[in-house]
């Protein structure tokens, strides 16, 4: 069984460009979660789909970040634009379950420099 | 507000030790779920193990067992026969029964020396 796949897995981009990210959840899984990780700390939970619908996005910052997941498959993340502090590693997860405490399986991880 | 601490940065043990990683949390749920995951170097991170906070028997997963404490809100994690294969940063994770709230530690490097 393939597990998420997550595109790229390394971007440089200079600052104010903007960037997107991919990410294809297990086969099956309707939960899908992105977070942002830091160098040296744990994951932070950027947003969580319930197959199409964006059920926590509360710590996403709306000004410049978005995401979608349409047919509720796989997902989009984009940052427009980029700040040097969005350097970070950005993790897709997903679960099978729904509204419930599902294990999460994470993806490789897109890590993002911006110069 | 939920939090997650451990308060171990970074650990090394000698290949075949035991070793006990700290984590404990803050809540004021009843039904929740602790998580410690597994994150090699440049690898992904997966599950080590899983508990329900409603059950009172601790998890255990082949070497991997915790030892949950509810009423003192800890969650530690201890590893026996360690192996270099271990060698990983180490992840506290708390989510609500409802799974809206997901926090994570900011880990314990864990090195296995051989």
């Amino acid at each position: 069984e393939a597990g998420v796949v997550q595109s790229p897995r390394y971007k440089i981009i200079e600052k104010k460009q903007p960037v997107a990210f991919w990410c294809n959840p297990i086969s099956g899984h309707n939960t899908l979660y992105w977070y942002l990780q830091n160098l040296g700390q744990g994951p932070e939970l950027l947003i969580r789909y319930e197959n199409e619908e964006a059920v926590d996005d509360s710590q996403l910052p709306k000004d410049r970040f978005s995401a979608e997941r349409l047919k509720g498959v796989d997902s989009t993340l984009k940052i427009q634009p980029a700040e040097l502090g969005d350097s970070a590693v950005y993790l897709c997860a997903s679960s099978l379950e729904v509204g419930g405490p599902g294990t999460q399986y994470f993806g490789p991880g897109t890590r993002l420099l911006v110069l | 507000a939920q939090t997650v601490t451990q308060s171990q940065p970074e650990m090394s043990v000698q290949e075949a030790e035991t070793v006990t990683l700290s984590c404990t949390y803050d809540t004021s749920e009843n039904n929740y779920y602790l998580f410690w995951y597994k994150q090699p170097p440049s690898r992904q991170m997966i599950l080590v193990i899983r508990q329900e906070a409603y059950k009172q028997q601790n998890a255990t997963e082949n070497r991997f067992s915790v030892n949950f404490q509810k009423a003192a809100k800890s969650f530690s994690l201890k590893i026996s026969d360690s192996q270099l294969g271990d060698t990983a940063m180490y992840f506290c994770a708390f989510m609500t029964g409802s799974g809206d709230k997901i926090i994570f530690g900011k880990g314990t490097r864990l090195h296995i020396l051989p």
